[in-house]
């Protein structure tokens, strides 16, 4: 079936360092993949998608390129802040229906 | 607007119990999904409705486990009896069109 793998956490880093969170996918069919992020407190918000292959979903300062050759979809930052701090979850919908596929998210820290 | 509201944020029950959890989705929203996310797992889908229907519960892990949204607007989640296992994140979502997804925060059930 269709799924998501994402690296485990927590990953911490110091501010201003360059962020990687890897994203691989399993689906048949061309799905249309996401970031969603959990600040503390907070529901899901979406923070960036892509939907199809080469497309490159940015917002925030972060970014993901749709990669279909290696099924992946990296989340990328250059200079990370304190306030991203955060759970991130790789995510995937199928045209097939309406449901949503969440990696088992990876938790973010900080330092300042 | 207002945003999808759940409550309660958190609930701590014993073995056997039940509890009902609560999603307000945001107004005119007809579709309403709910999404669980058990400790160090996946986010995994339960159960969307249209309106006041049932549009697939697949996600339902079994019959302890009643959904319901009367009138299509709130939504109720029934836990009866819970069981050590039910405990995570309890994640309901509402939109309009599947790229408009809005989660709410969560409701935290833990079951001792």
């Amino acid at each position: 079936g269709d799924s998501v793998t994402q690296m485990e956490g927590p990953v911490t880093l110091s501010e201003e360092a360059f962020l990687t969170i890897n994203c691989t996918y399993t689906a048949t069919g061309y799905p249309s993949l996401f970031w969603y992020v959990q600040y503390p407190g907070e529901g899901l918000q979406l923070l960036l998608k892509a939907t199809k292959a080469d497309d490159k979903g940015s917002n925030k300062g972060f970014e993901a390129t749709y990669r279909k050759e290696t099924t992946s979809f990296h989340l990328e930052k250059g200079s990370v802040q304190v306030s991203d701090s955060a759970v991130y979850f790789c995510a995937l919908t199928t045209n097939r229906d309406d449901k949503i596929i969440f990696g088992k998210g990876t938790r973010l820290h900080i330092l300042p | 607007e207002a945003g999808v509201t759940q409550f309660p944020s958190h609930s701590v029950i014993e073995k056997g119990q039940t509890v009902t959890l609560r999603c307000d989705p945001i107004s005119g929203h007809d579709n309403l999904y709910w999404y669980r996310r058990v400790m160090g797992k996946e986010i995994k889908f339960l159960l969307h409705f249209v309106k006041e229907s049932k549009q697939d519960e697949s996600g339902m892990p079994n019959n302890r486990f009643l959904a319901e949204r009367t009138g299509g607007t709130y939504s109720t989640l029934k836990v009866q009896p819970a069981e050590l296992e039910d405990s995570g994140v309890y994640f309901c979502a509402s939109s309009q069109r599947i790229y408009g997804y809005t989660f709410g925060s969560g409701t935290r059930l833990t079951v001792v």
